[in-house]
């Protein structure tokens, strides 16, 4: 079975630009969580979907950031325009919360803005 | 709100031996989860093992074990038989299971398995 699937793997970007992060949820799972880690502040949520509805958004940092579920099999998180400090590795997870809760996290996306 | 404690920023363990990772817990929910995950050099997040509140048994998979103690609320990671390729660092997390899914992770713990 294919795992939860993220791109791009690896991006370099300059200050001011538009990053767009893709996740894509293991078939069937109901809830979606965007994380973002750095050595300083370690694992954070940023937002939590269920059945693509928003539920907790409290983790994003500020305005420059946008999470959408347009639909149960596609998420993506936007940072409009993106700084230096939001260099960081950003992971998707997805879980099933009708069946053990397990959340299974996708490779990651390795962020860099110059 | 829950809460998850990983006192041991880094451990050393010797190939072949058995170590200890220890997590701690904090939740008013009846129902909930305990997951451990590794993550090595890599980056990926890798699950490892997942124990249920209400399971009667410590959960095992492989030469993992979760030594679950309720009443202490603690859910340390046993790994047996170290191998070189276990270096990496290991997260403890929860989720409740009766209600809110966020679930909420420690800071984790390096663990270094020497030759």
């Amino acid at each position: 079975d294919a795992g939860v699937i993220q791109s791009p793997r690896h991006e370099v970007t300059e200050m001011g630009q538009e990053v767009t992060l893709r996740c894509k949820p293991i078939s069937g799972h109901n809830s979606l969580f965007w994380y973002r880690q750095t050595m300083m502040r370690g694992l954070e949520l940023l937002i939590y979907f269920n059945n693509n509805v928003p539920i907790d958004d409290s983790g994003m940092p500020e305005d420059r950031f946008s999470a959408k579920m347009p639909n149960a099999s596609f998420s993506t998180l936007k940072i409009q325009p993106s700084e230096p400090r939001d260099s960081a590795v950003y992971f998707c997870a997805s879980s099933d919360s009708n069946s053990g809760n397990t959340i299974y996290f996708g490779e990651g996306s390795w962020l860099t803005v110059v | 709100a829950q809460k998850i404690t990983q006192t041991q920023p880094g451990m050393f363990v010797q190939e072949k031996e058995a170590v200890t990772l220890d997590c701690t817990y904090d939740t008013s929910d009846p129902s909930y989860g305990l997951f451990w995950y590794k993550q090595p050099s890599s980056g990926e997040m890798i699950f490892l093992i997942y124990q249920g509140s209400y399971d009667q048994q410590n959960a095992t998979e492989g030469r993992y074990s979760l030594n679950f103690q309720k009443a202490r609320k603690s859910a340390n990671l046993v790994i047996s038989a170290s191998q070189l390729g276990d270096s990496a660092m290991y997260f403890c997390a929860m989720t409740s299971t009766g209600g809110s899914y966020i679930p909420t992770f420690g800071r984790g713990t390096s663990l270094i398995v020497h030759p």
